[in-house]
């Protein structure tokens, strides 16, 4: 596998439902991000990690929980989403000191019933 | 604020016409400055990007964008489309240590 892959790519839940999506990257880099995509509306990064280490969160509800557990994987745990939470999910990773050269996963399509 | 303006929601060209998408930044200092590509269904894919130096950048899929301080652009250029150039279009500008994403130009080719 190269560059940053992300399962999985469609996930229907429901609102009391938990479930976890998974970013990997292939690329040697130590920074990794979420954001979300919704339609109509810019990207919106939701968590940066740098080395490992939570250095963003951007206002994101509680039902949304990232985790790092080291330089290549990345997930965000979900529970308890609302049907707004309905989106496409994109993961990122660059190096640190060059933190906006960005390369995404291919996103997971989410649909919160 | 920060912000980076995609005036053109929506464009459709016929194929093998000429492209331009607009990209117009905010602030003054020399930006890092980027162009991505969405499929649909799928990721962002890094088209080019400038950082400094010749104003022309070259990237992949034979597009260009030239970077103009005085008007505060970054245009994405292709001489002639491929059907398989539809798709949405994203502008971004690097600032501090994170990535402003204009709202995006989707683009729409005509056989």
């Amino acid at each position: 596998e190269t560059g940053v892959t992300q399962t999985p790519r469609h996930l229907v839940m429901g609102m009391t439902n938990k479930k976890s999506l998974k970013c990997e990257q292939h690329l040697g880099h130590n920074a990794m991000y979420w954001y979300k995509q919704s339609a109509k509306k810019p990207l919106e990064l939701m968590f940066v990690y740098s080395l490992e280490e939570r250095v963003e969160n951007n206002s994101v509800p509680s039902r949304f929980s990232p985790e790092c557990p080291n330089s290549s994987h990345l997930f965000l745990h979900l529970h308890t989403l609302q049907p707004e939470d309905s989106a496409l999910y994109l993961c990122a990773s660059s190096l640190r000191d060059t933190s906006y050269e960005q390369y995404f996963g291919p996103g997971t399509r989410l649909t919160v019933t | 604020a920060q912000s980076v303006t995609q005036p053109d929601i929506h464009i459709t060209v016929s194929e093998g016409a000429s492209l331009e998408l607009r990209c117009n930044y905010s602030y003054g200092a020399t930006p890092y400055l980027f162009w991505y590509v969405q499929s649909p269904g799928q990721g962002l894919q890094l088209l080019l990007k400038y950082f400094s130096g010749d104003t022309l950048v070259q990237g992949i899929k034979g597009f260009e964008a030239e970077f103009k301080r005085s008007q505060s652009s970054f245009n994405l250029r292709k001489p002639s489309v491929h059907w398989s150039d539809a798709a949405e279009y994203f502008c971004a500008r690097g600032h501090t240590d994170k990535l402003i994403f204009g709202t995006g130009t989707r683009l729409q080719v005509f056989p």
